[in-house]
């Protein structure tokens, strides 16, 4: 069945410094989701991607979808303590489902 | 934004007894439920999918008699676990979509403990 990965499972780094985390389906996608779960929270929506090699940013936050629409990149610039959390990827494959990645945990040191 | 809520927010209870738990879409109409189950430190595993008015769609390896879902209208839909077990204490998230492939607002979850 379709899987969605993500690597690294898990991101320490010092306050100030970049974070990346990649997703990498199965199969063709037809749009990617990304979310963030606090811990002991719930999932919160970030973006949605459509289209083939899109990029969105969102302040230090900046979005990728592959040209191949299969994977995914979140990047964070200057991450700061707040930026922890577990980052999720979510694809739609067009079938009746989100597909959830395996999750990246990224912890940031003050 | 799209509010889901969720209740109870956690939940004990002894062994053989059944649960319920609440989803609904506070300000908008979702035509589609989804009910996801998260061990710690896990990624979120889709259960069922829940469509107003018609019955789940459960995936491959969930008990449909263990989980029983119902979409009673375009706001609510329930998640009952019969006669809870250890092995199903986990965190439960529901998450709610106005149309197919669209944003998924996500309820805040229910903990639920069985001794």
């Amino acid at each position: 069945g379709q899987q969605v990965m993500q690597i690294p499972q898990y991101q320490h780094v010092q306050e100030g410094e970049d974070f990346t985390t990649y997703c990498n389906s199965s199969t063709t996608l037809s749009n990617i989701q990304w979310y963030k779960q606090r811990p002991g929270g719930h999932p919160v929506f970030l973006i949605q991607l459509v289209k083939s090699g899109e990029v969105k940013k969102q302040k230090r936050l900046t979005f990728q979808f592959g040209e191949a629409k299969k994977n995914s990149s979140l990047h964070i610039t200057a991450t700061q303590t707040t930026d922890v959390g577990t980052y999720f990827c979510a694809g739609w494959s067009g079938t009746y489902k989100y597909i959830f990645g395996t999750g990246t945990r990224l912890k940031v040191l003050a | 934004g799209a509010v889901v809520s969720q209740h109870p927010s956690r939940v004990i209870c002894k062994s053989g007894t059944s649960v319920k738990i609440e989803c609904r879409s506070l300000d908008f109409q979702a035509t589609t439920m989804f009910w996801y189950r998260q061990f710690p430190k896990k990624s979120l595993m889709l259960m069922a999918t829940s469509n107003e008015g018609s019955k789940a769609t459960y995936e491959q390896g969930v008990e449909k008699d263990k989980f029983l879902i119902n979409h009673a209208s375009l706001t609510l839909s329930t998640l009952t676990v019969t006669s809870a077990h250890p092995e199903d204490s986990s965190f439960y998230i529901c998450s709610a979509s106005p149309n197919k492939g669209t944003t998924q607002y996500f309820g805040p979850g229910t903990r639920l403990t069985v001794l």
